[in-house]
């Protein structure tokens, strides 16, 4: 089956330290990825969405300059952190739909990534 | 803007019951769901994915419906075991980005 892989799986690191997310499609591509941040007993909310070749679209309240998104092939996406502060401490997951097959393919996810930011 | 509600939002059952779960939504103009379930400090796993044009999908014990024009889907879990001890997700994706909208979760406890 289709396999989204996501590194690191966890983060610890010092306030103001920026942080990178890979986000890889292992066996299939994906013009679309998108990035959820998920905060203790809450549930996943969509920050941005990814598109390869192209600037990213942000969910309202997502700060576009904090979180940097690049896309830049049909395999990987990475977010940024950039300049953490404990308040960014979350757990980051991505997930990718397959472009091959139709639009009604599930949406596959990584593992997601634990980032502490003391 | 989609709104997600899933109930109960916790359950502890004794093995062997049959469950359903509920998922409600507010944006009936969806283009398919999916559920999740999702291990505690883990991602997610897909279960089922149905399409806005159908009604039911079946995988194994599990099968979820979908009424789209009440904004309503179901999950049923047959002959529950402790391994489907986790947290189930339900997630309609919008007719634009495909972008998923999750609910708050259930909290499925299947005692042994």
């Amino acid at each position: 089956g289709a396999v989204v892989s996501q590194h690191p799986s966890w983060v610890i690191c010092k306030s103001g330290t920026s942080v990178k997310i890979e986000c890889r499609s292992l066996d299939f591509q994906a013009t679309t990825m998108f990035w959820y941040r998920q905060f203790p007993k809450q549930s996943l909310m969509l920050m941005a969405t990814s598109n390869e070749g192209s600037k990213a679209t942000y969910e309202q309240g997502v700060e576009k300059d904090k979180f940097l998104i690049n896309h830049a092939s049909l395999t990987l996406s990475t977010l940024t952190v950039t300049s953490a502060h404990p308040e960014d401490s979350s757990f980051y997951i991505c997930s990718a739909r397959e472009l091959s097959g139709g639009l009604n393919q599930p949406q596959h996810f990584g593992d997601g990534t634990r980032l502490s930011i003391l | 803007k989609q709104e997600v509600t899933q109930i109960p939002a916790a359950l502890s059952v004794p093995e062997g019951e049959n469950l359903v779960l509920n998922c409600s939504f507010t944006d009936s103009a969806i283009y398919n769901l999916q559920w999740f379930r999702q291990d505690p400090g883990k991602g997610l796993t897909s279960l089922l994915l149905i399409q806005s044009s159908q009604r039911e999908q079946t995988s194994g014990r599990l099968n979820a419906s979908l009424d789209k024009s009440s904004g309503r889907s179901t999950l049923y879990i047959a002959a529950s075991q402790p391994g489907d001890s986790a947290t189930y997700l339900c997630a309609p994706s919008d007719t634009g980005r495909r972008a998923l909208t999750f609910g708050s979760g259930t909290r499925l406890q299947v005692q042994p």
